[in-house]
């Protein structure tokens, strides 16, 4: 079957500071790979995603790379802030298989002035 | 303008009764579905439906109901509630003739039996 498991959280981090957030897959056919966002109190956001192999999905500063010899598509930002602390899900969706989300446990960041 | 809601945002009520959640989107999508999101904030699916008929039922108790009257709507009803049923409920839409085209969530219900 279908898989996605991410680093377990909670990641606190400072400002300012490196963030990455492993996230590793496997499935039965060609994913579309995304990552969404959680803050809190409200639902999922999209943040990014890639459709294919070595394509790399980036917005606000987030990005990730759809690996395909590795299985990966590690979250990776290089400054955060504050008011990027949530809870962030790696997810797949297998093409033109009904569009089922996969997801993975969630990681909770929390940064700190 | 919202583009997939939920109403109500929370739900507190008492095992053994029955509740029901209720979605619409706006985005012109033919395709919405009910997530579960549990204490520990894993989320999983618990169906989807296209053009109104159901095409993913994942392994649900059928305490849990849903109806589509329109591609625009997926209420969700739930029959004799269990505590184990308290959780945070998202509904979702999408086109599904583009796998690729992201998914778009509601804000959630968050369910508690008392």
């Amino acid at each position: 079957g279908n898989s996605v498991t991410q680093m377990e959280g909670p990641v606190t981090l400072s400002e300012e500071a490196f963030l990455t957030i492993n996230c590793t897959y496997t499935a039965t056919g060609y994913p579309s790979l995304f990552w969404y966002v959680q803050y809190p109190g409200e639902g999922l956001q999209l943040l990014l995603k890639a459709t294919k192999a070595d394509d790399k999905g980036s917005n606000k500063g987030f990005e990730a790379t759809y690996r395909k010899e590795t299985t990966s598509f590690h979250l990776e930002k290089g400054s955060v802030q504050v008011s990027d602390s949530a809870v962030y899900f790696c997810a797949l969706v297998i093409n033109n298989a009904g569009n089922m989300l996969t997801f993975g446990g969630g990681t909770r960041l929390m940064v700190k002035p | 303008d919202t583009a997939v809601s939920q109403t109500p945002k929370y739900l507190v009520t008492q095992m053994g009764n029955d509740k029901s959640i209720k979605c619409e989107q706006n985005l012109g999508h033919d395709t919405m579905y009910w997530y579960k999101q549990d204490s520990k904030k894993f989320l999983k699916i618990m169906f989807s439906y296209n053009n109104k008929e159901l095409i993913i039922n994942e392994t649900v108790p059928n305490r849990f109901s849903p109806k589509s009257p329109d591609k625009a709507h997926l209420n969700l009803h739930i029959n004799s509630l269990e505590l184990g049923d308290s959780a945070v409920y998202f509904c979702a839409s999408s086109s599904r003739g583009n796998s690729n085209q992201p998914q778009h969530f509601g804000d959630g219900t968050r369910l508690s039996i008392l």
